[in-house]
């Protein structure tokens, strides 16, 4: 049963357009999300978050949008940049949980054409 | 980063021949996490530890084991390689709850 989808597998814009990744999840009980960028041959490094009190989380290019109603989130990049053309992945988690599991979605490969 | 630290990098391994990889850390954090990646399922947890000794089942942890005997160190072993368990596994360690940092992975083929 997967508790966080990515469905689509892969999005392709062009520079300077923006990218909107988006990411569904089924369990109400998650109250933090996340969103890591993986590059080829690399582990996954963090990119932004956003607590379920937010409804929108800016950092720079990068802004996190939650849909708690829809149990959606999405991930908007402007302007693109090729750099940016990686794996996206979503990650939710219940900040009360002491154990700090990260579920992660199937992920959605970017790629940013010059 | 130095912080965290997989070895070996990439694997090739029978069928049926138990495998360990390592997972090593500097930043004396209290949790650590094995994941592995796969096409069209993302990062998949397969054993999680919240300390010394103690570890806990993920969701795809069939067919493995773990052990940490010291802070530093948290072992994935695959007590008989099978051809489904050819993946990249990602090693990840925390201090709060949302702040991980992943290793770089390891390759791992079972021919």
């Amino acid at each position: 049963d997967q508790q966080v989808k990515q469905n689509s597998p892969s999005l392709s814009v062009q520079e300077g357009r923006i990218s909107i990744l988006n990411c569904d999840y089924t369990n109400s009980m998650f109250d933090y999300f996340l969103w890591y960028k993986k590059y080829p041959a690399e582990g996954p490094t963090f990119l932004i978050s956003i607590s379920s009190i937010k409804d929108k989380n800016e950092d720079g290019r990068f802004t996190v949008f939650l849909n708690k109603s829809a149990k959606h989130l999405s991930l908007h990049i402007v302007p693109s940049q090729p750099g940016d053309s990686a794996v996206y992945f979503c990650a939710a988690t219940t900040g009360s949980s002491n154990t700090g599991k990260l579920i992660f979605g199937q992920g959605t490969t970017l790629q940013v054409k010059p | 980063d130095a912080g965290i630290t997989q070895s070996p990098r990439h694997k090739v391994t029978e069928t049926g021949t138990p495998v360990t990889l390592r997972c090593h850390q500097t930043e004396n954090h209290r949790y650590m996490y094995w994941y592995r990646q796969d096409p069209g399922h993302g990062l998949r947890l397969i054993h999680y530890s919240y300390g010394v000794k103690d570890t806990d089942k993920g969701e795809v942890s069939d067919g493995y084991s773990v052990s940490r005997s010291k802070t530093e160190d948290f072992l994935l072993t695959l007590e008989s390689a099978t051809s489904s368990q050819t993946s990249v596994y990602f090693c990840a360690i925390s201090e709060f709850s949302a702040g991980y940092t992943f290793g770089s992975g390891t390759r791992l083929t079972v021919v």
